[in-house]
């Protein structure tokens, strides 16, 4: 079956421009996560969304915004940008019970704010 | 609020020998512990999910252990090759998708 994919796959932007990332999960999950990496920070937990609702949310700011659709697709969306904001964005899909699914992730996009 | 250690940072060794992966985090009341490798700016490729219930998890030349009660995992790669060489990542699931990751074991294997 088909893996997680997210698009695009790069992109560059200006400090005060906007972005949006989209993710289409696995087919039959209902769970998409963002996560976004830098060498500095390393891999940190954004949101996390179920059936279109957040269900958690990690330490960003406001900026950092997403959404999910009814088909589980999901985008993410970061306003005002900023040159800090440059990184791997990867979103993981699964079929979000409370046990802790297995996790699948995207191949990324990578961002680079200029 | 979890935290995910990972000894060693980086490990280069020839190709051929057989390598452990450690891995402890400090909250232990996790459903399972899921191994990934990254290579350079890609996705992040799932190795093993071993359940809390489970003491190991083996795929082809790769074993994972997991110790819960005192907060510690195992990646055993057996006869390495240099096809190997990426980052090993190890998350403690606590529940629903939020996953905590350290910073990750850097491998190089040279042939």
């Amino acid at each position: 079956k088909a893996g997680v994919t997210q698009t695009p796959r790069y992109l560059i932007k200006t400090r005060g421009q906007q972005v949006t990332l989209s993710c289409s999960p696995i087919s039959g999950h209902r769970s998409v996560s963002w996560y976004q990496q830098t060498p500095g920070q390393g891999l940190q937990f954004l949101f996390e969304y179920f059936s279109e609702t957040q269900r958690n949310k990690g330490n960003f700011p406001g900026r950092f915004s997403g959404r999910q659709f009814s088909n589980s697709r999901s985008e993410m969306n970061v306003s005002t940008l900023e040159l800090g904001d440059s990184a791997l964005y990867l979103c993981a899909s699964s079929f979000g019970g409370l046990a802790g699914n297995e996790q699948y992730f995207g191949p990324g996009t990578r961002l680079t704010v200029t | 609020k979890q935290e995910v250690t990972q000894i060693p940072a980086a490990l280069s060794v020839p190709e051929g020998e057989n390598l452990v992966l450690n891995c402890s985090f400090t909250d232990s009341a996790i459903y399972n512990l899921q191994w990934f490798r990254q290579d350079p700016g890609k996705g992040l490729t799932s190795l093993l999910l071993i359940q809390s219930s489970q003491r190991e998890q083996t795929s082809g030349r790769l074993n994972a252990s997991l110790d819960k009660s005192s907060g510690r995992s195992t990646l055993y790669i057996a006869a390495s090759q240099p096809g190997d060489s990426a980052t090993y990542l190890c998350t403690p699931n606590s529940g629903y998708s939020t996953l905590t990751f350290g910073k990750g074991t850097m491998l190089l294997v040279s042939p």
